[in-house]
């Protein structure tokens, strides 16, 4: 079955200090995966997506992601947060039906 | 924006009772998704309709249904309504696969 895990439940940043944020995936096809952030009370917005081609992808606000099919992974990336980067991701992978299926998210917390 | 509207932002109801929420779509996307997120359950994938047709169906309760109108509007049907269906329900459009564009949701307390 088609799944997403994302075991970080929170992660704590220092302001200034590098991210990484971990995705694993499990589907049997070459996945379409994304990444969305989600906002105190807001919508999702999509950071990145990856479908084919140049593993590494750049997204908004200075995300990247890197796709490693033999480690199912899509970490998410940022060199340096900033406090308004405090938010929940979300990792998903496009199902069979081009629905999202979604990982439980990770709750960023950024420390002055 | 994403260009996606939903209305409510907000519904209080009693449980028993229904409600509908309501999703406009980005112009030109054919495809609605509607999604709920619960603390319990996580962002869940509940139903997805192409050009007025239900073209996949996920962890959808029979209580729930939805269609999707000849102008593309959707709407999502809760009936019955309990306690643990509280939750934030988002509305997400896309041409047909890959980027999907969210309204800002309507959360739900049933109470």
């Amino acid at each position: 079955a088609q799944s997403v895990t994302q075991p970080d439940i929170h992660i704590t940043v220092s302001e200034g200090a590098s991210l990484e944020l971990r995705c694993n995936y499990s589907y049997g096809a070459t996945p379409y995966l994304f990444w969305y952030v989600q906002s105190p009370g807001q919508g999702l917005q999509l950071l990145l997506k990856y479908f084919s081609g140049d593993t590494l992808v750049q997204g908004i606000k200075g995300f990247e992601a890197e796709f490693k099919r033999s480690q199912s992974s899509f970490n998410l990336r940022k060199p340096s947060v900033h406090w308004s980067d405090a938010a929940e991701y979300f990792c998903a992978v496009e199902g069979s039906n081009y629905q999202l299926i979604w990982g439980a998210g990770t709750k960023l917390i950024i420390k002055p | 924006d994403s260009g996606v509207t939903q209305t409510p932002k907000h519904l209080i109801t009693a449980t028993g009772q229904r409600v509908t929420l309501r999703c406009s779509p980005r112009s030109g996307d054919l495809s609605v998704y509607w999604y709920q997120q619960s603390l319990d359950q996580g962002l869940q994938f509940l139903i997805q309709y192409y050009n007025g047709e239900e073209r996949a169906k996920g962890n959808i309760l029979e209580r729930f249904s939805a269609q999707q109108f000849p102008d593309l509007h959707s709407e999502l049907n809760l009936s019955s309504l309990e306690l643990g269906d509280s939750a934030l329900y988002f509305c997400a459009s896309s041409v047909l696969s890959g980027e999907a564009f969210f309204g800002q949701g309507t959360r739900l307390t049933v109470v």
